[in-house]
């Protein structure tokens, strides 16, 4: 069964800590993934990663995606606590003649000051 | 704003009514997802079309779930018969086509008393 699995599903830090998010996934014919930040309304885009070791970056936020061992990592440094979200991870593969989404179940990310 | 617009925002409703949600998805978009989220949790996909067409629909999606789309355009969700479980937030996300980005809109928050 296709399935996309976050961990961990929750994380406390303090503020100035750096925080690894991961998010693995089984799906065949994988096409892309996708890294959401969600606050106390819709998810909001972070990252779309296609090709394996290529990492992206905006600000103090980092993605990465290892195509052989099916994972990606967020990575965010020096956190702050509008950092404060739940880190939402969607896979993008072939399902027959169909393209699906499959989503994650988060992680909640708490900063505290 | 060219975003995708929900309506309503908020919806208090009492056990055994029916409610109805609208969203309207960014113009140039012709896929449109509606998603079912319970606090702490990921999206839940519910349904997606392609224009007018209802391709897909969740196996979680009991009988009295219906949505439409009826002119590739807007798009509704109706829930018969309310249940305190159908509480939840409900987001429409809309992408382009042949691309993975699911743009969301705002969510309707529904409780159901």
């Amino acid at each position: 069964e296709d399935k996309v699995v976050q961990s961990p599903l929750s994380l406390v830090v303090h503020e100035g800590d750096t925080v690894t998010l991961n998010c693995s996934y089984e799906v065949t014919n994988f096409r892309s993934l996708l890294w959401y930040k969600q606050e106390k309304k819709a998810p909001t885009f972070l990252f779309m990663l296609t090709s394996s070791g290529i990492e992206k970056k905006s600000g103090r936020l980092s993605s990465i995606l290892d195509k052989k061992e099916l994972f990606s990592i967020l990575n965010i440094t020096a956190t702050q606590t509008g950092d404060s979200a739940i880190y939402l991870c969607a896979v993008y593969y072939n399902a027959g003649n169909n393209r699906k989404l499959i989503w994650g179940l988060g992680t909640s990310l708490a900063v505290n000051p | 704003d060219t975003g995708v617009s929900q309506n309503p925002r908020h919806k208090i409703t009492k056990r055994g009514q029916n409610v109805t949600f609208r969203c309207d998805p960014i113009s140039e978009h012709n896929r449109l997802y509606w998603y079912r989220q319970t606090l702490g949790q990921g999206p839940e996909f519910l349904t997606y079309f392609q224009n007018e067409a209802q391709l897909e629909k969740s196996r979680l999606l009991s009988d009295r779930f219906s949505a439409e789309r009826p002119k590739g355009s807007f798009s509704t969700l109706e829930i018969q018969r309310t249940e305190q479980g159908d509480s939840a937030m409900y987001l429409c996300a809309s992408s382009f086509p042949g691309l993975p980005r699911e743009y969301f809109g705002p969510g309707t928050r529904l409780l159901v008393l």
